[in-house]
């Protein structure tokens, strides 16, 4: 079945430093990816997308790249804030027309000044 | 404009007592879902419903119960058979129909439910 493995937490950076997040799946056809995140005692939000293979999806600074070849999606930032210190989930949304996300455990991201 | 509403955000319940919480949402998205979701943890699928007065469990579906007569509201009940329900509780729409599958989920803001 479908799936999606991220790295364990938590990450720590200090401020300005470049941030990945890793990301792969497993999954039959062709999914579509996602990220979202999550700020302390709040519901996600949607980070950024790509809906095929090579999409680069982005928002706010964060890039993820849906490569097929890998099966990847990770995120990266070049410069990351105190304020992007959250939970970062990614999920895929299978080629099947079940609508179900399939969500990765989360990976905590700390930012320090 | 459009969203996902829960409510209350923090919610106390008492031992063999059971509780509801509330989702509405004005997006006209088909499908919702419930979501758990404990101190460190990922999500945790708990029922869903891709149709009106239609749903399915999830993943931990037990000691939870959920209705679906409107579209636009999927209240889940806690009841006592829920062990251990103290968790912040996530509730999310989408458009079914999205053949595209290009969508994700909306999320409302959550509820935190602590037995006391």
């Amino acid at each position: 079945g479908n799936s999606v493995t991220q790295m364990e937490g938590p990450v720590t950076l200090s401020e300005e430093a470049f941030l990945t997040i890793n990301c792969t799946y497993t999954a039959t056809g062709y999914p579509s990816l996602f990220w979202y995140v999550q700020y302390p005692g709040e519901g996600l939000q949607l980070l950024l997308k790509a809906t095929k293979a090579d999409d680069k999806g982005s928002n706010k600074g964060f890039e993820a790249t849906y490569r097929k070849e890998t099966t990847s999606f990770h995120l990266e930032k070049g410069s990351v804030q105190v304020s992007d210190s959250a939970v970062y989930f990614c999920a895929l949304k299978g080629s099947g027309n079940t609508g179900k996300l399939i969500f990765g455990q989360g990976t905590t991201l700390q930012v320090k000044p | 404009d459009g969203g996902i509403t829960q409510s209350p955000k923090y919610l106390f319940r008492k031992e063999g007592q059971n509780v509801t919480l509330s989702c509405e949402q004005n997006l006209n998205h088909d499908a919702m879902y419930w979501y758990r979701q404990d101190p460190g943890q990922g999500l945790r699928l708990i029922y869903y419903s891709q149709i009106v007065n239609d749903f399915q469990k999830g993943d931990i579906a037990e000691g939870y119960s959920v209705s679906r007569e409107k579209k636009e509201s999927f209240p889940l009940t806690v009841t006592s058979a829920q062990k251990n329900p103290t968790a912040f509780y996530l509730c999310a729409s989408s458009d079914y129909r999205d053949r595209g599958q290009h969508y994700g989920y909306t999320f409302g803001s959550g509820t935190r439910l602590t037995v006391v």
